[in-house]
């Protein structure tokens, strides 16, 4: 059984930095084909996808937001660190991390989001 | 980056069918996928790879693409099909990109 859940904190101060872990199960990320990405969405908006890092430790980011984004794996914990620097309110949002497989680019499994609050 | 664009809002009556489209230049090369999202829920894969359903997605739901339009067809539209739908892709540069949603409000 695949589960993925997000933690970190609810509230972050304009400027700091942001570090959430994607901790999973069910799955390694050593396997070829596997992945994980973050996906967030702001409070009535659409889903903005993130970053993604593979199997092999390639890493992928939005390009609107790749400056500020840093993704890492732990293969041996099952877990996976989205790092974002300088936040904005403009960052708030529930953000998400799900699996995707390299042969269908689909994100089939999701955790329940962990929202995040920019405020001073 | 690409964009892929839907309809805001779609209804459909009880027991009808509803299609709900996405646009984008990169649909020409690239499969879609789509998600349903219900309030306070996490998003939930119906279709991958254009047209294929997941394990345990009811079959009134099917995907399809015709040049730069993908398209998710409900057939017999439940109440419990009431959700926003979302169009996802990938494009030239690796960027993922999601489409707008669109909200489907079932009569």
């Amino acid at each position: 059984q695949v589960t993925l859940r997000e933690s970190g904190p609810a509230l972050v101060k304009p400027t700091q930095t942001l570090t959430l872990t994607c901790t999973f199960s069910g799955f390694s990320l050593s396997t070829s084909g596997m992945c994980v990405t973050w996906i967030r969405q702001s409070p009535g908006k659409a889903l903005e996808w993130l970053a993604l890092i593979d199997w092999d430790d390639d890493k992928y980011y939005s390009t609107s937001l790749k400056t500020r984004l840093t993704i890492s794996k732990d293969t041996s914990k099952n877990q996976v660190v989205l790092t974002m620097t300088n936040v904005d309110p403009e960052d708030t949002a529930t953000y998400y991390c799900a699996r995707m497989l390299a042969t269908t680019g689909a994100f089939d499994y999701w955790g329940q989001g962990t929202l995040v609050t920019v405020s001073s | 980056s690409s964009q892929l664009t839907q309809d805001p809002a779609v209804s459909v009556a009880l027991g009808q069918t509803v299609r709900i489209t996405c646009q984008g230049d990169s649909l020409r090369t690239y499969s879609a996928s789509w998600y349903q999202q219900k309030p306070g829920q996490a998003p939930v894969l119906v279709i991958y790879d254009t047209d294929r359903r997941p394990s345990g997605i009811p079959d009134r739901f099917s995907g399809s693409r015709s040049r730069n339009t993908a398209s998710l067809t409900i057939t017999g539209a439940q109440a419990g099909d009431e959700a926003d739908y979302y169009c996802h892709s990938r494009d030239i540069s690796n960027d993922r990109i999601f489409g707008g949603g669109t909200k489907l409000t079932v009569l």
